[in-house]
């Protein structure tokens, strides 16, 4: 089935690492992704990862995929104010139908 | 290059009407998306099309039908408003099947 669960909340100090996870049921899912929304925007693409692959690096965006467990996670170094947002995981089923988690609000206190 | 964009940003309709939302895609992309987000249900796929065919639907009811022009803009269109239908609607479009990118979404409120 589809089903892409992430916990709700996270709350981190300015400075620190955050690391939002991600479960997702489908195994035959191609690509997984990384979505940020802003209050009254839409969705910004920060990252995906392919299947096949392990880990992706892209600036201060880190994305480890454990694809035995069917675990997502993307880890933000030096969180800023800025990146407080919904942060939203989501798997490609078939072409470019993604199936969304519920999204993770990331609180960044100065 | 110009992002996606979505017009009208806002819209308020009352049960029983019906509303049209447009999706203009990036330039150069053939493949335009539609997506309900709502706090209950969160984000879900409507439907996705590509050359003006739809090539794959979400499980919403007939209620909801969309369809793409040559040029690639997209339009989606709701009868019957119900007070449920109260979303933000989010059209993504792409230019293969590895990178979607969103507008700003088109706000319905039914009353």
């Amino acid at each position: 089935g589809e089903d892409v669960e992430q916990s709700l909340f996270l709350s981190v100090r300015e400075g620190d690492s955050s690391v939002i996870n991600c479960t997702y049921t489908d195994s035959s899912s191609t690509y997984l992704y990384w979505y940020k929304q802003e209050p009254g925007a839409g969705l910004q693409l920060l990252t995906y990862i392919f299947s096949n692959m392990d880990m992706k690096q892209d600036q201060r965006l880190t994305v480890l995929l454990n694809k035995k467990d069917k675990h997502l996670s993307l880890r933000i170094a030096d969180t800023q104010t800025g990146d407080s947002a919904i942060y939203f995981c989501a798997e490609s089923i078939y072409g470019n139908k993604l199936v969304f988690g519920a999204g993770t609000i990331l609180r960044v206190k100065s | 290059k110009a992002g996606v964009t979505q017009t009208p940003r806002y819209l308020i309709k009352t049960r029983g009407q019906q509303v049209t939302l447009s999706c203009s895609p990036i330039s150069g992309h053939r493949s335009v998306s539609w997506y309900q987000q709502t706090p209950g249900q969160g984000l879900q796929f409507l439907f996705e099309y590509f050359s003006e065919t739809q090539r794959n639907k979400g499980n919403f009811p007939g209620r909801f039908s969309g369809r793409q022009f040559s040029n690639s803009r997209s339009e989606m269109n709701v009868s019957t408003l119900e007070l449920g239908d109260s979303a933000l609607y989010l059209c993504a479009s792409s230019s293969n099947t590895h990178e979607q990118f969103f507008g700003p979404g088109t706000r319905l409120t039914v009353l």
